[in-house]
């Protein structure tokens, strides 16, 4: 089966501009993830979504970030206006009940800020 | 409030040599626990999972993990390092709540140097 997808792999822009990270989960999966990995840290969970819901989005600075999960499928996570402190690898996983709630992560979107 | 510690920061073993890194976890409940690898520029890969039953686990790549409930522990372990496996390892405990799947908490990650 396919994995996770996201894109871009890479993304390099200055404060104060927003940009956007998109992620395919796997097919099927009905519960889907954002995660923050900065620099020296393990991955810090942003929002899930199960379905097009939102489950968990308490540690999401909701003043600058906002994500959504159309049709309960693709997502899309966007930064607006970014910050210094934003840089970071950001991690889209994807899981499903019936594989013991394991969480299959993406390859990753690696943003940094100047 | 659920929180994982790995005190190894940077880790270098020789080629062939045993590989111990450790883990421990703060959590109320009966934990489910997780190893993951990550390779450069890669995300991350499950190594092995502990949800319940056998205390010791194994899992892929020759990698296995003993979960230890009186120490809160849950640690890695491979009888013989690859240079392959030079990779950052992240333990984690996933908090799960009315039987959905809920968030993992990760610790800081251990980098795993190979020397040959």
């Amino acid at each position: 089966e396919a994995g996770v997808a996201q894109s871009p792999r890479y993304k390099i822009i200055e404060k104060r501009q927003s940009v956007a990270f998109w992620c395919n989960p796997i097919s099927g999966h009905a519960t889907l993830y954002w995660y923050q990995q900065i620099l020296g840290q393990g991955p810090k969970l942003l929002i899930q979504f199960q379905n097009n819901g939102v489950v968990d989005d308490s540690q999401l600075p909701k003043d600058r970030f906002s994500a959504e999960r159309l049709k309960g499928v693709d997502s899309t996570l966007k930064i607006q206006p970014a910050k210094l402190e934003d840089s970071a690898v950001y991690l889209c996983a994807s899981s499903s009940a019936r594989r013991g709630r394991e969480q299959f992560f993406g390859p990753g979107t690696r943003l940094t800020v100047l | 409030a659920q929180s994982v510690t790995q005190p190894d920061i940077h880790i270098t073993v020789s080629e062939g040599a045993s590989l111990e890194l450790r883990c421990n976890y703060s959590y109320g409940a009966t934990p489910y626990l997780f190893w993951y690898v990550q390779s450069p520029g890669q995300g991350l890969q499950l190594l092995l999972k502990y949800f319940s039953g056998d205390t010791l686990v194994q899992g892929i790549k020759g990698f296995e993990a003993e979960f230890k409930r009186s120490q809160s522990s849950f640690n890695l372990r491979k009888p013989s390092v690859h240079w392959s496996d030079a990779a950052e390892y992240f333990c984690a405990v996933g908090a799960y709540y009315g039987g959905a799947t809920n968030k993992l908490i990760f610790g800081t990650g251990t980098l795993l140097a190979v020397q040959p």
